[in-house]
């Protein structure tokens, strides 16, 4: 089974802080993924990756960047985090699509 | 632009059939994903339809047609455990494994 892991559950910001979210999937998967949800609109896809130091914006990318230094790990940067920003936000990982995405536990992030 | 949509709620009985829809107008289609996700916990993959047709695995079975650009998921012999929300998901291209996420449906499955 693909084990994603994100480095922590619940996270408390202050709006105009700088917010690491991290990732890391234990499968070599290529594919990585970033998403927000929030009730009653689904998964919103931030941004992905689909090759080291590779980047491409999802629907969502404003206010947000990423990092892919290794294979293996991906990292959600929330600039200036602001109120608006406050969701669960899900890493996800795949290497082809028929195996589907394995997703980490999320990181609830509330922005005060 | 890109749009799914998925009846918002399904309530059915313990032993019963339900299908869970999904319509897509996307501006890709390489095929449709279907995840369940339990409360508080982290999406699941169930199913990947690239063709026309029905896929059956177990209880779960997903069915497609691209010519309708409209899916279906269907669960047998409901169980208690099934209560859940459903995501059918649209791969937009053909590269990157990028896919486009419908609202979701919440299943009630009650005794």
């Amino acid at each position: 089974d693909v084990k994603v892991t994100q480095s922590s559950r619940y996270l408390v910001k202050r709006t105009g802080e700088k917010v690491f979210l991290e990732c890391v999937q234990d499968m070599d998967h290529e594919n990585m993924f970033w998403y927000r949800q929030d009730p009653g609109l689904g998964l919103r896809l931030i941004y992905f990756s689909y090759d080291v130091k590779m980047k491409e914006k999802g629907d969502i990318p404003e206010g947000y960047s990423v990092s892919r230094e290794k294979k293996e790990r991906f990292s959600l940067i929330l600039e200036s985090a602001s109120t608006n920003q406050t969701s669960m936000y899900l890493c996800a990982s795949s290497f082809r699509s028929h195996h589907g995405q394995g997703f980490g536990s999320g990181t609830r992030l509330t922005v005060v | 632009g890109q749009s799914l949509e998925q009846p918002s709620e399904v309530t059915a009985v313990e032993g019963a059939i339900v299908q869970i829809n999904c319509t897509y107008q996307t501006s890709g289609f390489y095929g449709l994903s279907w995840y369940q996700q339990h409360d508080g916990g982290a999406p699941t993959f169930l199913s990947y339809n690239a063709l026309d047709g029905l896929e059956e695995t177990g209880r779960f079975s997903s069915f497609l047609s691209r010519s309708d650009s409209y899916g279906y998921l269907l669960l047998q012999e409901l169980q208690m455990k099934d209560s859940a929300s459903y995501f059918c998901a649209v791969r937009v291209l053909n590269y990157g494994q990028n896919f486009v996420f419908g609202p979701g449906t919440r299943l009630s499955v009650l005794p």
